[in-house]
């Protein structure tokens, strides 16, 4: 059983770019979650997809967007890149809109360094 | 806004020494909390999970937390640590009403065993 699957696994851009980074979720998950995690930090949320919609989104600028397509893959789009956006990407899946009683399953994650 | 604290950053034990990682969170509401570790170079997994019920949950790997109300407090243990159990460990918190699969973490702690 696959877990949930993310690329690539690391990246390298130029300020300014644009990238688009890919997570497949893990078997039988409906339900996909982006995180960034800078250098020493802890996961920040930046926005769930359900049923090919954004539901949430944390406190991230409009630069970052996203989306869920039909078999549940996600990607995450950051456009004009900054130096700060330098992070690990993770992805998380989960099973149905449960009112948050479910357990996350994380991918290993997308090293992106902003040059 | 709601915050997870994690009072230790970095924690150096040697082998069969007890743990004990702080974990406060800000929010007055019903929550639902985790704990979960990350070994050098794997993704992030699940230890373990608290919903509702006896406020001393047990997860994997002799691991134990234990829910405090009161002191707005969910402290992992391990009455015994091996090598095998270096790691970054992570304390996250979601909101127990609506859907709220969004996860707020805490900054981490790593733990250096030392055979």
């Amino acid at each position: 059983d696959a877990g949930v699957t993310q690329s690539p696994t690391h990246l390298i851009k130029t300020r300014g770019q644009q990238v688009t980074l890919r997570c497949s979720p893990k078997s039988g998950h409906d339900t996909v979650s982006w995180y960034q995690q800078a250098l020493g930090q802890g996961p920040q949320f930046i926005f769930q997809y359900y049923e090919e919609e954004e539901r949430q989104r944390g406190n991230f600028p409009d630069r970052f967007s996203g989306h869920q397509f039909p078999n549940y893959s996600s990607e995450l789009n950051v456009n004009a890149l900054l130096l700060g956006d330098s992070a690990l990407y993770l992805c998380a899946s989960s099973r149905g809109w449960t009112g948050g009683r479910t357990e996350a399953f994380f991918g290993q994650g997308t090293r992106l360094t902003v040059v | 806004a709601q915050s997870v604290s994690q009072h230790n950053h970095h924690v150096i034990l040697s082998e069969a020494a007890s743990l004990e990682l702080g974990c406060n969170y800000s929010y007055g509401g019903t929550v639902n909390l985790f704990w979960y570790v990350q070994y050098p170079g794997q993704h992030l997994q699940l230890l373990l999970k608290y919903f509702s019920g006896d406020p001393l949950v047990k997860g994997i790997k002799g691991f134990e937390a234990e829910f405090i109300k009161s002191k707005f407090s969910f402290n992992l243990r391990k009455p015994s640590v091996q090598w095998s159990d270096t790691a970054e460990y992570f304390c996250a918190v979601n909101h127990g009403s609506g859907n709220t699969g969004k996860l707020i973490f805490g900054q981490g702690t790593t733990l250096q065993v030392k055979p």
